[in-house]
């Protein structure tokens, strides 16, 4: 089965620090990636998504993330944070087989504290 | 407007009184799933259905059962809920692509 892990379960910011989230998976043929963002008393929001072609994508709110195949990862990045980016961070992980959400597999998340 | 609703948002109930938990979508999509999200763990799926009359198991389905009679709606249903089953529910409606679209949520307590 497909594992996907997020190093950091916690972590804290100034506003105006730069940001980089780790997510590995475990599979090894052709997948889709996203990072969902969760606000406090939300429900999960789409930051970013990649299924083909450049492998650094753009999201929302100034997010993008980089997949290197080689490395199986996925990793999340903000140049400067803000105070508002405060919220849960999840990787999921799609086996791309034609199928949906029966592949899909969401990492523990990270809980991400930006200090003002 | 694109979304997926779930009722009710928040449920207060007693062991062993059966309930259910309703999930609708209005992108047509035919993936449709349920996950609970509990603190250090998570999300976890419970059932996901790939078509109308077609279910099948996630990672936790254990205490509950799901149906899928419309495209539309994904009903998950708790026949004798027990206290280990509090959590927060989430529907979702998924892409071809495996990009999800997430209700609001379902605070379920279970005392």
């Amino acid at each position: 089965a497909q594992s996907v892990s997020q190093h950091n379960h916690h972590v804290i910011l100034s506003e105006a620090a730069s940001l980089e989230l780790g997510c590995n998976y475990s599979y090894g043929g052709t997948v889709n990636l996203f990072w969902y963002v969760q606000y406090p008393g939300q429900h999960l929001q789409l930051l970013l998504k990649y299924f083909s072609g450049d492998p650094l994508v753009k999201g929302i709110k100034g997010f993008e993330a980089e997949f290197i195949k080689s490395k199986f990862s996925f990793n999340l990045r903000k140049p400067s944070v803000q105070w508002s980016d405060t919220a849960e961070y999840f990787c999921a992980v799609n086996r791309y087989s034609g199928g949906g959400a029966d592949g899909l597999t969401f990492g523990k998340g990270t809980h991400l504290i930006i200090q003002p | 407007e694109a979304q997926v609703t779930q009722n009710p948002r928040y449920l207060i109930t007693v062991t062993g009184k059966k309930l259910t938990v309703t999930c609708s979508q209005n992108m047509n999509h035919e993936y449709m799933s349920w996950y609970r999200q509990d603190p250090g763990l998570g999300l976890r799926q419970i059932y996901y259905s790939m078509n109308v009359e077609v279910t099948d198991k996630g990672d936790v389905p254990e205490g509950y059962k799901v149906s899928r009679k419309e495209k539309r709606n994904f009903p998950l249903i708790l026949e004798s809920p027990s206290p280990n089953q509090t959590s927060l529910y989430f529907c979702a409606s998924s892409s071809p692509y495996g990009e999800q679209y997430f209700g609001p949520g379902t605070r379920l307590t279970v005392l």
